[in-house]
C-alpha cells in the first residue's frame, strides 16, 4: 500500500491567519491530488483537486503540488473558527481504479 | 441532485454477529466504493464497483466481508462475523465514472460498534 503522510496535529491557528497544511506521498506515479474537508461525526466532503505542478487557488484556499518533492500543501486564508476540522489528503495511486488513497488528515483548530 | 444515501447511520453488534449495509449512488454514477474509516484515520478502500462489476477488492477481507452491486446500482456490503476490530464508519462514496480526475461524492456513513 503506497502511503500518504500528513502530520495530524492539532494545528492550532488564530482566526484571520493563514493555516498551512502539508502532506507526502510515496506513490511516484500518482496523478491526482485532493483535499477533503470533514467535520467531526460527518463524511469527507472535497474542498480542493489538483492535477499539475504549481498553485490553484478557489476562493480562501490555495493547493500546491510539487510532483518532483511528491508534496502536496493546502493553505487557507483569513482562517475562519467554520474551518476547525480535520483536512485528509487524497492521492489517486498509478494503479488501477483510481479509488483514493487518504493519509489519516491533520486536525486545523482555528482560535477566535 | 439527491446525495449517496446510506443505511443505517448506526448499528451496534455483538462480536461474531453478522451486519449488513446498504449504499444507494446518486443517480447516474456508474462507479462506487466502500471505504472502511476506523477512528483517527483516513478512509481506506475496501471495494470499488465499475457498474456491477468489481474493479478493486484487493483490501477487502474476504474471510468476513462481502459485497455485491445487483444491477449496477445500490450495494450491499456484509460482514460476517463481525470482529472487534471491525469498529469503524463504513463510508459509501460513487462518481459519475472511475477516471482520474473525477470527483467522488461520499454518503453520510453508517457507524458500526461491536461489542
Amino acid at each position: 500500500q503506497k502511503e500518504v503522510e500528513q502530520n495530524s496535529g492539532p494545528l492550532s491557528v488564530p482566526e484571520g491567519a493563514i493555516a498551512s497544511l502539508n502532506c507526502t506521498y510515496s506513490d511516484r506515479g500518482s496523478q491526482s491530488f485532493f483535499w477533503y474537508r470533514q467535520y467531526s461525526g460527518k463524511s469527507p466532503e472535497l474542498i480542493m483537486s489538483i492535477y499539475s505542478n504549481g498553485d490553484k487557488e478557489d476562493g480562501r484556499f490555495t493547493a500546491q503540488l510539487n510532483k518532483a518533492s511528491q508534496y502536496v500543501s493546502l493553505l487557507i486564508r483569513d482562517s475562519q473558527p467554520s474551518d476547525s476540522a480535520t483536512y485528509l489528503c487524497a492521492v489517486t495511486p498509478s494503479n488501477s481504479g483510481y479509488a483514493l488513497n487518504f493519509g489519516k488528515g491533520t486536525s486545523l483548530l482555528v482560535t477566535p | 441532485e439527491a446525495g449517496v444515501a446510506q443505511s443505517p447511520r448506526y448499528k451496534i453488534i455483538e462480536k461474531r454477529q453478522s451486519v449488513a449495509f446498504w449504499c444507494n449512488p446518486i443517480s447516474g454514477h456508474a462507479t462506487l466504493y466502500w471505504y472502511q474509516q476506523i477512528l483517527g484515520q483516513g478512509p481506506k478502500l475496501l471495494i470499488q464497483f465499475q457498474n456491477n462489476g468489481v474493479v478493486d477488492d484487493s483490501q477487502l477481507p474476504k474471510d468476513r466481508f462481502s459485497a455485491e452491486r445487483l444491477k449496477g446500482v445500490d450495494s450491499t456490503l456484509k460482514i460476517q462475523p463481525a470482529k472487534l476490530e471491525d469498529s469503524a464508519v463504513y463510508l459509501c462514496a460513487s462518481s459519475p465514472s472511475g477516471l482520474v480526475w473525477v470527483e467522488q461524492f461520499f454518503g453520510p456513513g453508517t457507524r458500526l460498534t461491536v461489542l
